[in-house]
């Protein structure tokens, strides 16, 4: 029923490792959002995605990858994981209605040790 | 520049009372403002939203404010209870912009 869903909701990985973030709407939505959430930051906008194929930066990209394979799905990818990485992160799925409303995901708790 | 303030950055009230979230902005492009609402564990949701061609909205218990001349807005939670305890994060949006610029948040305890 859940219309965002994230995967995994936790991982820990090593300095210097590749990681996977994986994110599925089922909203039928063409944009799709990644932020990462930091206690004094807020929100913030790592990559974008207006449709499939396509990806975009938002503030704080470096270090970061995305790829939108299709509509409902959008992966975010730290090639070198670092510990500064250390977040959580969470999709969102939005469309260019109207309501302009994002819809997040439960998040991803990722520990770069 | 692109930027939404919000203060304050914590806030405790007591069960009942009225709660008030502010936030400005200085883009004057931005011309949606929606605030979410977010439970600890979980990702944020659509609380309520308000267009820059309206000075308010209700919905229950939550109302916003919008003042375009000063470019600030508000929410204010009305006989406030402690399931409203979480981080509110206010946002602006012009249109046809992908972005959403999101406030860094305001943690609300309500204490019964």
């Amino acid at each position: 029923e859940a219309a965002v869903t994230q995967s995994p909701r936790n991982k820990v990985a090593v300095t210097g490792g590749k990681v996977t973030l994986s994110c599925n709407q089922t909203n039928n939505h063409n944009n799709m959002y990644w932020y990462r959430q930091d206690t004094g930051h807020g929100l913030r906008l790592i990559h974008y995605s207006y449709g499939a194929g396509s990806t975009e930066k938002g503030d704080i990209p470096d270090g970061y990858k995305a790829s939108r394979p299709s509509q409902e799905n959008f992966s975010l990818i730290l090639e070198l994981a670092t510990p500064s990485q250390t977040s959580v992160y969470f999709c969102a799925s939005g469309d260019r209605s109207f309501s302009y409303e994002q819809y997040f995901g439960p998040g991803t708790r990722l520990t770069v040790l | 520049q692109q930027q939404v303030r919000q203060s304050p950055q914590s806030l405790t009230v007591w069960e009942g009372g009225t709660t008030v979230l502010t936030c400005s902005y200085e883009d004057s492009t931005f011309n949606y403002f929606p605030w979410y609402q977010q439970f600890p564990g979980e990702g944020p949701a659509l609380l309520i939203s308000i267009l820059s061609v309206s000075d308010k909205k209700e919905d229950g218990r939550f109302t916003t404010f919008f003042n375009k001349r000063e470019k600030k807005l508000s929410l204010h939670i009305i006989d406030s209870q402690p399931g409203d305890s979480a981080t509110y994060f206010c946002a602006a949006k012009s249109t046809n912009a992908y972005k959403v610029i999101f406030g860094k948040g305001t943690h609300l305890h309500v204490l019964p």
